[in-house]
């Protein structure tokens, strides 16, 4: 079985570009999450999505963060203007049964 | 809302003592409680799992065990091994929004 796949693995911008995400969860998982991990830090949820639904985006930041899952399966997370304290590696994480989680690779930003 | 905490930031251990990072949580509801282990430069990855029956989890000499109590779900190994160094994670969740811990990195020495 294909695991949680994330592109791309590394992206180093300077302040102020934008940036997109790419997520494909494992086949057959309703529910997706977006996390953000500073550097030394725990994972901190984002955004997660039932289906196409978003579930809970309290914790994103939604001037200059937006995500979509628009068929439910694929999902895509963006950064507008982004900004040094968005340096950070992103995690994407899907589960069957919104208990486990199962979580990619990751995608490591740096903002300069 | 739910909260999880880990005290210890840092572990350092010689190889072939036993661990122990704590884990408690705050919760209205009974949530599962997970143990994810994180090496350097790789994504979390599910170690342990509470069960709803009491049960203990076991993985890699790895275990764990959930007091509703004391809101604690500690991880436990009897003998620490090199290539046990690396993050541990406790998470938290409820069938909803999951929270983790801080972190416990675990640094084993020969």
């Amino acid at each position: 079985e294909a695991g949680v796949t994330q592109s791309p693995r590394y992206a180093v911008l300077q302040e102020g570009q934008a940036v997109s995400f790419w997520c494909d969860p494992i086949s057959g998982h309703d529910t997706l999450y977006w996390y953000q991990q500073p550097r030394d830090q725990g994972p901190q949820l984002l955004v997660y999505f039932r289906d196409e639904a978003v579930i809970d985006n309290s914790q994103l930041p939604s001037d200059r963060f937006s995500a979509v899952r628009p068929k439910g399966t694929n999902s895509t997370l963006k950064i507008q203007s982004a900004k040094q304290g968005d340096t950070a590696t992103y995690l994407c994480a899907s589960s069957p049964d919104r208990v486990e989680q199962y979580f990619g690779p990751g995608t490591r930003l740096t903002v300069l | 809302g739910d909260s999880v905490t880990q005290t210890e930031g840092l572990v350092t251990l010689t190889e072939g003592l036993p661990v122990m990072l704590n884990c408690t949580y705050q919760s209205t509801y009974s949530p599962f409680l997970f143990w994810y282990v994180q090496h350097l430069n790789e994504a979390p990855k599910l170690l342990l799992k509470s069960f709803t029956d009491n049960k203990r989890p076991e993985h890699q000499g790895f275990h764990a065990t959930l007091h509703k109590s004391s809101s604690s779900f500690h991880l436990q190994k009897s003998s620490a091994q090199l290539s046990d160094s690396a993050l541990y994670y406790c998470a938290a969740n409820n069938n909803n929004a999951p929270r983790f811990g801080a972190g416990t990195k675990l640094s084993v020495k020969p």
